[in-house]
């Protein structure tokens, strides 16, 4: 079973530029979330999709970041436009059932350099 | 106060060792932890999670969760020098987010 893919593995941009990562989560699995780990600190929660639609963006830092999952399988997080400030390496996971007990697995990440 | 607090380590154990990583939450709405590995630049990788008071066993791995003390931890067996990483401690509390913590670096030397 092939795990949670994401896409892509690095990107350099300039500041005001526009950049989209992509996630794809575990095959059937509803819901997925979005993390985000900036130099030094913490992985922090950004957002959480069940299915296409979206349960929980408390963490999303602002209006800058948009996060979609048409027809409920992969997701984009775009971020436009970027800031140095959003560097740092973003994650995605997906879980089967959602809840305070699942298990939810990680992708690789996607380390985002703002220059 | 950080909700989710680990020693950054590194923590250096010889080879055959127990590793002891220890971990404090400061919510105590949380319910479930989870333990997971992470490899300098590789996803994290989930090992270990716990759900009730006590001592949870996997092969190599224990987790103990104490909830009156706010206290989670993760004991390795045996330790080899593959199981040198970062160890990431993460909860949930309210909805369905992890709160980590800041992760602690596991050295072990053959």
């Amino acid at each position: 079973e092939a795990g949670v893919t994401q896409f892509p593995s690095h990107s350099v941009i300039e500041k005001g530029q526009t950049v989209t990562l992509r996630c794809d989560p575990i095959s059937g699995h509803d819901n997925l979330y979005w993390y985000r780990r900036v130099m030094g600190k913490e992985i922090k929660f950004l957002l959480h999709f069940v299915k296409e639609s979206k349960q929980d963006e408390s963490g999303m830092p602002n209006n800058r970041f948009l996060a979609e999952r048409t027809g409920g399988t992969y997701s984009t997080l775009k971020v436009q436009p970027a800031e140095l400030e959003d560097s740092g390496v973003y994650f995605c996971a997906s879980s089967l059932l959602g809840g305070g007990s699942d298990e939810q697995y990680f992708g690789p990440g996607t380390r985002l350099t703002v220059t | 106060q950080k909700e989710v607090e680990q020693n950054s380590g590194p923590l250096s154990v010889p080879e055959g060792a127990i590793a002891s990583l220890n971990c404090t939450y400061s919510d105590r709405g949380s319910q479930s932890f989870f333990w997971y590995r992470q490899y300098s630049g590789k996803s994290p990788e989930l090992i270990m999670s716990i759900y009730s008071n006590g001592d949870k066993e996997d092969g190599r791995f224990t987790a103990q969760l104490n909830k009156a003390s706010q206290y989670v931890s993760l004991l390795i067996r045996d330790s080899q020098p593959s199981d040198s990483a970062t160890y990431l401690c993460a909860g949930y509390n309210a909805g369905n987010m992890l709160t980590f913590g800041g992760g602690t670096r596991l050295m072990v030397k053959p």
